[in-house]
């Protein structure tokens, strides 16, 4: 069976400290993996992918995941957060092709 | 690359009329998505398709609700009748055989009163 737990609905961070967003799957394969970020009124854009390569995983405005396949998880990070960072984030399992897992999101408060 | 294209941004109707929303892929991609989000279910998948043919359309939440992909660069998903229940944000994806993830068009907001 497959399935994503977002462990938290809500995560609020000062502006300029760390984000840490966090996210277990459960896969019978070997997925991939993906994190997407929608900010309010908008679509849904890739940020990165995680796909057998290497298990860190750096994506677009300054975030990375690390897959850690002993503990299931696949957790988004940034040193330092932006208000601009400020959106809602979804963690997406993919087990085989054009086969797609959603969590139900985490929003991201940033706080001047 | 002009990316996943959906048109109306904004459809606003009446309770009983129909809806057409329209999507069209990223070129070279053959996969399409059709997805609703709202508030109190977040983020549905309604129905795939793959190279034009409808793959998984377990999504589809009952007979008023339909979806076409007459070729490779077009989509439809039709509510008739619609409903008040059926205000939901509609994205539409689309995915490729060499590309890992999937695309997200800007949605349709649509909103029956």
């Amino acid at each position: 069976a497959q399935s994503v737990t977002q462990l938290d609905s809500h995560v609020s961070v000062s502006e300029g400290t760390p984000v840490l967003l966090r996210c277990n799957y459960s896969s019978s394969y070997s997925p991939s993996l993906f994190w997407y970020v929608q900010h309010p009124n908008k679509g849904l854009q890739l940020l990165l992918k995680y796909t057998s390569a290497a298990t860190l995983v750096k994506g677009i405005n300054g975030f990375e995941a690390e897959f850690k396949k002993s503990e299931t998880s696949f957790h988004l990070t940034k040193p330092s957060a932006h208000m601009s960072d400020a959106a809602e984030y979804f963690c997406v399992v993919s087990p085989r092709h054009n086969k797609f897992y959603f969590g139900s999101g985490t929003k991201l408060n940033v706080k001047p | 690359d002009a990316g996943v294209i959906q048109s109306p941004r904004h459809e606003v109707t009446e309770m009983g009329q129909e809806v057409t929303l329209r999507c069209k892929p990223i070129s070279g991609h053959n996969s399409l998505f059709w997805y609703r989000q709202t508030m109190m279910r977040g983020l549905e998948l309604l129905i795939y398709f793959n190279n034009n043919v409808p793959i998984d359309d377990s999504g589809m939440p009952e007979d008023r609700f339909s979806a076409k992909m007459p070729n490779a660069s077009f989509s439809t998903l039709k509510i008739q009748p619609s409903e008040p229940r059926d205000s939901a944000v509609y994205f539409c994806a689309s995915s490729g055989d060499r590309v890992i993830g999937q695309f997200f068009g800007p949605g349709t907001r649509l909103t029956v009163l």
